[in-house]
C-alpha cells in the first residue's frame, strides 16, 4: 500500500469492553511498531514486530494488553476489559528492517472509553 | 536505557523567524529520526539522519554522532509549522524507537 494504515479512525466503547486495533503496514516491512500516545505526551512504546522473530512485548502495560500479526503483514492489537486509562491514540508504525530503516506511522487510531 | 532530550520543550515563533531544535541522546545510535506531529496528530517523516546534514526547503537537520546530538532548524517559519516536533532514536540495546518528548512550536501570523 502507499502508507501504514490504521483501523478504524475513531473508536468510542464501554468501560468492560474488548476492543481490536488495525494496522496494515507498507507493503514489504517486515518490521512493525505499536505505540500509545495519551493527550498531550509523548509516544509510549508498546509492542514490536520483526519478521518471524518473536514479537518485543516487553513495553505492554498489563496482560489486557495482546498483539499478533498474521502473515507477516497485518497487525492487531487487542485490550480486553478496557478501562478509562487505556483511553488514547493508538499509533502503528513499519520499517523495511526495523533497526537502521526509516520507519513510517499511520493517522492513529484513538479511542475514547466512556 | 537510553535517555533522548529535547529542548526547548515550548517555542513561540513570530511568523518568518528562525528556530533551533535540539535533541541529545545518553548513548551511542544507530538511527535518529525527526518527525512532526501536526495538529490532526499524524506523524510526519522529517528526515532520517544517523549522521552528517540534510536540507529539505526551509528545513535542515544535523546530527553529531559522536557528541550525542542532533539538531533541527526551522528558517522563516510559517503558520502550517505549527505542532510538536520529536526525534526518536534507534539503540542497540533495545528493538523499538525511543522518543524524546517534543518540542511544541506555536508559530503565529
Amino acid at each position: 500500500g502507499a502508507g501504514v494504515s490504521q483501523s478504524p479512525s475513531n473508536k468510542v466503547t464501554e468501560k468492560g469492553k474488548d476492543v481490536e486495533l488495525r494496522c496494515d503496514p507498507i507493503s514489504g516491512h517486515t518490521a512493525l511498531y505499536w505505540y500509545r500516545q495519551s493527550l498531550g505526551q509523548g509516544l509510549e512504546f508498546l509492542i514490536y514486530f520483526q519478521g518471524n522473530s518473536a514479537p518485543d512485548k516487553s513495553g505492554l502495560p498489563s496482560d489486557r494488553f495482546s498483539a499478533e500479526r498474521t502473515g507477516g503483514s497485518v497487525s492487531t492489537l487487542t485490550i480486553q476489559r478496557t478501562q478509562q486509562e487505556d483511553s488514547a491514540v493508538y499509533l502503528c508504525a513499519s520499517s523495511l528492517w526495523g533497526r537502521n530503516t526509516e520507519a513510517f506511522f499511520g493517522q492513529g487510531t484513538r479511542l475514547t472509553v466512556v | 536505557g537510553i535517555q533522548v532530550e529535547q529542548s526547548p520543550p515550548d517555542l513561540i515563533l513570530q511568523e518568518g523567524a528562525n528556530s533551533t531544535l535540539r535533541c541529545n541522546f545518553s548513548d551511542s545510535v544507530n538511527n535518529l529520526q525527526w518527525f512532526h506531529q501536526n495538529p490532526w496528530g499524524q506523524l510526519i517523516n522529517l528526515f532520517y539522519i544517523p549522521s552528517g546534514t540534510k536540507q529539505n526547503g526551509r528545513l535542515s537537520a544535523t546530527t553529531v554522532a559522536t557528541e550525542r546530538y542532533s539538531l533541527l532548524y526551522i528558517s522563516s517559519s510559517q503558520t502550517t509549522d505549527s505542532g510538536v516536533y520529536f526525534c526518536a532514536v534507534d539503540h542497540y540495546n533495545n528493538n523499538d524507537m525511543r522518543f524524546g518528548a517534543g518540542t511544541r512550536l506555536t508559530v503565529k501570523p
